[in-house]
């Protein structure tokens, strides 16, 4: 059975950092690009970065570029986004999707607010 | 970025009635080297993660009702209930993955009459 568990969120001050992770199980997690997609307390979704098989390629929304960085570790079937400079417009529920033709699997999200 | 454009917002069905829901997108999401539209459907239940319903545009996920179809092509995208249900009360989004960044529609709410 395919899983994808979060981590990492909290309650995090404007221009904080936080490492978000997100742990695979279940699948091939090195065969397959990862994504986290964010969503903002009662709005909708949105994609905010991917990463494919290898981790070479790591591709973000125009948003958090510069702020947010995806990365894998393979051989821990782990996802991550590290998140610095964060602002008030970044608090949502970050979900980690496993991508192939659109997200077919989603974990259940951890929360990040950004508040002083 | 490839901005995608739902209708309507919401929409209230009675049970076993038909419900549509439109995506536009701002360009072509065909990719014409393959013929495929990179285009999915996701439905979100209240407290739940996104759910992976349709894929290029008009392929059924494994184990979703056959109620739910996709179809368009290009820039112009539909989901349709042929017969709602009550499970079916949700909000369902369109998204393109032709290009970065893949790009969510606003949602539309389905709710029963």
């Amino acid at each position: 059975e395919v899983q994808l568990v979060e981590s990492g969120g909290g309650l995090v001050q404007p221009g904080g950092s936080l490492r978000l992770s997100c742990t695979a199980s279940g699948f091939s997690f090195s065969s397959y690009y990862m994504s986290w997609v964010r969503q903002a307390p009662g709005k909708g979704l949105e994609w905010v970065a991917n990463i494919e098989p290898g981790g070479s390629g790591k591709y973000y929304v125009d948003s958090v570029k510069g702020r947010f960085t995806i990365s894998r570790d393979n051989t821990k079937n782990s996802l991550y986004l590290q998140m610095s400079s964060l602002r008030a417009e970044d608090t949502a529920l970050y979900y980690c999707a496993r991508s192939a033709a659109g997200c077919n699997y989603w974990g259940q999200g951890t929360l990040v607010i950004v508040s002083s | 970025d490839i901005v995608m454009t739902q209708s309507p917002d919401s929409l209230a069905g009675s049970l076993g009635e038909r419900a549509t829901i439109n995506c536009k997108s701002s360009q072509s999401v065909l990719q014409s080297s393959n013929n495929y539209n990179y285009l999915a459907w996701y439905q979100q239940k209240p407290g739940q993660p996104p759910k992976l319903l349709i894929y290029w545009a008009s392929t059924r996920e494994s184990g979703v009702p056959d109620r739910f179809s996709g179809s368009g092509s290009g820039t112009d995208f539909t989901l349709t209930i042929s017969s709602l249900q009550a499970e079916d009360v949700a909000v369902y989004y369109c998204q393109q993955y032709y290009s970065i960044p893949n790009t969510f529609g606003g949602g539309t709410k389905v709710e029963i009459k």
